[in-house]
C-alpha cells in the first residue's frame, strides 16, 4: 500500500504561472522528499525537508511540511515548459531507514 | 545518468518464464533498491540490500527474488512471470549516510 496522497491528480498551466502540488501521509516521518519523472524515465531527487522543519527553498522550488496535518507542498514557481513532468512525494518513516514509501504523484503539464 | 544503469532497457517475455533483471551502479553506494511502477501510480519496493549480505523484502516481494553479486550489482529474478507483473522496473542506490535515492532509467517488462 502507498503512503501518500497526491493532489491533483493532474494540472496543467501556462508558462510562467506557478504550480502547488500536494502531499498528504498517514505515519509519522523522519523526512519527505519529492522526485521527478520525465516520462518513462527514472526519478531524480529535487529536494527534502525534515520532520523538523516547515520550509525549505532550492530555486525555484519551495517546500513546505505541516506534520500535525501531515501533509507538504511543493510549488514551482515561474513554471516553464520543461518542468512538464510526474512529481513524486515520498516519505521516510524511520531515521534512514532507505524504505521509501512513494505517492501515486502528480502529472503537470506546462503549456509554452 | 549513467551512474546507475539497468539492462535489459525492455524485455518481453511469456508467462511461466524465468527471467532476471540487472542494475550495476559506480556511484559505490552500499544500499539498492528494486521498485515496480504501474501506470498512473507511485513505485512499489519489492527488495533492498543495505550491503552485500544484508537483503530485505519490501512491499511487494512476492514472486520476485534478488541477488546482490557484488556492491556495484544487484539483480531481480521473476521465477515464473506472469503478467500481473507487466510494469516498469527501477533500481535506486543511496548511500549509508544520506536518504537521498539515485534511480537508474528502468525496465520497461511486458509479460504475455
Amino acid at each position: 500500500s502507498q503512503q501518500g496522497e497526491e493532489d491533483p491528480q493532474a494540472l496543467s498551466i501556462q508558462e510562467g504561472e506557478n504550480a502547488t502540488m500536494n502531499c498528504s501521509y498517514k505515519t509519522s516521518i523522519n523526512n519527505l522528499q519529492w522526485y521527478r519523472q520525465n516520462s518513462g524515465r527514472g526519478l531524480v531527487h529535487l529536494i527534502l525537508i525534515r520532520s523538523n522543519e516547515r520550509e525549505k527553498h532550492s530555486g525555484r522550488l519551495r517546500v513546505t511540511l505541516d506534520t500535525s496535518k501531515k501533509s507538504s507542498s511543493l510549488l514551482i514557481t515561474a513554471s516553464r515548459a520543461a518542468d512538464t513532468a510526474s512529481y513524486f512525494c515520498a516519505t521516510d518513516r524511520s531515521s534512514n531507514t532507505g524504505k521509501l514509501i512513494f505517492g501515486q504523484g502528480t502529472t503537470l503539464q506546462v503549456k509554452p | 545518468d549513467a551512474d546507475v544503469t539497468q539492462t535489459p532497457r525492455n524485455r518481453i517475455t511469456k508467462t511461466g518464464k524465468r527471467i532476471m533483471l540487472e542494475c550495476s551502479q559506480t556511484k559505490g553506494h552500499d544500499r539498492m533498491y528494486w521498485y515496480r511502477q504501474d501506470p498512473g501510480l507511485g513505485l512499489q519496493l519489492i527488495y533492498y540490500s543495505f550491503d552485500v549480505k544484508d537483503i530485505n523484502k519490501g512491499e511487494i516481494s512476492d514472486g520476485y527474488s534478488v541477488s546482490r553479486q557484488a556492491q556495484a550489482k544487484f539483480s531481480l529474478s521473476l521465477e515464473s512471470a506472469i503478467p500481473n507483473q507487466t510494469a516498469l522496473y527501477f533500481c535506486a542506490t543511496s548511500h549509508e549516510n544520506q536518504e537521498t535515492q539515485y534511480f537508474g532509467p528502468g525496465t520497461r517488462l511486458l509479460v504475455l
